[in-house]
């Protein structure tokens, strides 16, 4: 069974910093990993989707990778800003038949003015 | 605009009285869900559905059930709820292009 861990479970940072969230996940068979955003009570907002043949996806300040032999995704925030400031979930699609999305629990990020 | 709608957005209800969740897209997407999620234990999977009478259950499907009679609409059911189910309730669908998941704005559900 696929799972999806994220570290650190929370990050502080000054604003203007650039930063990197942590995804793993055990299963190397996925056909995409995305990248949520989710402020405090509200929905998830797609931020990246990463194809599993590709190594990299980017917008914006937002940059996401994906190593699938490691099992590991980085999602780099640059010049975070305090609006940056959410919860940001992984998510991974494992495919041959499951038709689910794992999700890993989260980093909370807080941008510190 | 395309988007995941679902309605209500906040219940308060009691012990046993039925309730149904609604959840609707305007992408013509084939593929809906519906996951739970709790402090601690993140999002997890209640049911999906591949198409137009075709669901199955997730990893949680315990106490709801679903029907998927039209494409755009996939409503969740609690029949029975209890003060377990309390919780914040969403509904995606995804493209069948790249396999994108869309999220609807949430329903937060107390049952007391």
């Amino acid at each position: 069974k696929q799972e999806v861990t994220q570290i650190p479970a929370a990050l502080s940072v000054p604003e203007g910093e650039n930063l990197v969230l942590n995804c793993s996940f055990t299963d190397s068979a996925i056909y995409n990993l995305q990248w949520f955003r989710q402020d405090p009570g509200k929905g998830l907002t797609s931020l990246l989707l990463i194809q599993s043949s590709q190594r990299e996806q980017t917008s914006g300040r937002l940059n996401a990778s994906l190593d699938k032999s490691s099992g590991r995704s980085t999602l780099y925030i640059a010049a975070s800003q305090p609006g940056d400031s959410a919860t940001y979930l992984c998510a991974v699609y494992s495919g041959a038949g499951s038709y689910q999305l794992t999700f890993g629990k989260g980093t909370k990020l807080s941008v510190i003015p | 605009e395309a988007q995941v709608t679902q309605n209500p957005r906040y219940l308060i209800t009691v012990t046993g009285k039925k309730l149904t969740v609604t959840c609707s897209q305007n992408m013509n997407h084939e593929y809906m869900s519906w996951y739970r999620q709790d402090p601690g234990l993140g999002l997890r999977q209640i049911y999906y559905s591949m198409n137009v009478e075709v669901t199955d259950k997730g990893d949680v499907p315990e106490g709801y059930k679903v029907s998927r009679k039209e494409k755009r609409n996939f409503p969740l059911i609690l029949e029975s709820p209890s003060p377990n189910q309390t919780s914040l309730y969403f509904c995606a669908s995804r493209t069948g292009a790249t396999n994108e998941q869309f999220f609807g704005p949430g329903t937060r559900l107390t049952v007391l």
